[in-house]
């Protein structure tokens, strides 16, 4: 398996601007989620899928932020409209289910810059 | 909510053995994972300790003890390659694997 495939790798965008970040999960995991890396904040969890469904949101910052996966195969982080302190890497990351997953798989990351 | 500490950062020679602690505070606990993160990586998975009691794998054990909500991370015979990011992770929530990250330890190695 290719691992976790993110993309874009970059992106470099004006504020005010729409973002939309993408991932593909490992093939058969069926937790997804997405992470936010800042040196002042961290490795934040921004929200978690399960089977597609979105069960916890509680860390996306704003109205700004949503996420969608319309299939288990496919995940989207969109930022609209994006402000320069939206600049961070984003991870996505999936792991199988159940008590005897123990491990998530990390994307390589986008690394965002709102100028 | 969920507190995690971990020095911001460690030194250490090649050769030598480094511990790096991790204390958390949640509200449930099942698990601590360990993750390392080389500069522009992604993080990749160490280690995973549910219950007390230390876990070996090669050069890196980790350790847990439940009642003292405490942790660490064991590299020994250190490696210039070993200069990375390390975070703890605690689980809690029973079921699904939600890791939550602490802040990281940066280990740099100095030849």
């Amino acid at each position: 398996d290719a691992g976790v495939i993110q993309s874009p790798r970059h992106e470099v965008t004006e504020m005010g601007q729409e973002v939309t970040l993408r991932c593909k999960p490992i093939s058969g995991h069926n937790s997804l989620f997405w992470y936010r890396q800042t040196m002042m904040r961290g490795l934040e969890l921004l929200i978690y899928f399960n089977n597609n469904v979105p069960i916890d949101d509680s860390g996306m910052p704003e109205d700004r932020f949503s996420a969608k996966m319309p299939n288990a195969s496919f995940s989207t982080l969109k930022i609209q409209p994006s402000e320069p302190r939206d600049s961070a890497v984003y991870f996505c990351a999936s792991s199988t289910d159940g008590q005897g997953s123990t491990e998530a798989f990390f994307g390589q990351g986008t690394r965002l810059t709102v100028v | 909510g969920q507190s995690l500490e971990q020095p911001s950062e460690v030194t250490a020679v090649e050769g030598a053995i480094v511990q790096i602690n991790c204390t958390y505070q949640t509200s449930g606990f099942y698990g601590l994972s360990w993750y390392q993160q080389h500069d522009g990586g992604a993080p990749t998975f160490l280690s995973y300790n549910a219950l007390d009691g230390l876990e070996e794998t090669g050069r890196f054990s980790s350790f847990l003890s439940r009642s003292d909500s405490y942790g660490y991370l064991l590299l020994q015979e250190l490696q210039m390659k070993d200069s990375a990011s390390y975070f703890c992770a605690v689980r809690d929530r029973k079921g699904s694997y939600i890791p939550t990250f602490g802040r990281g330890t940066s280990l740099i190695v100095h030849p």
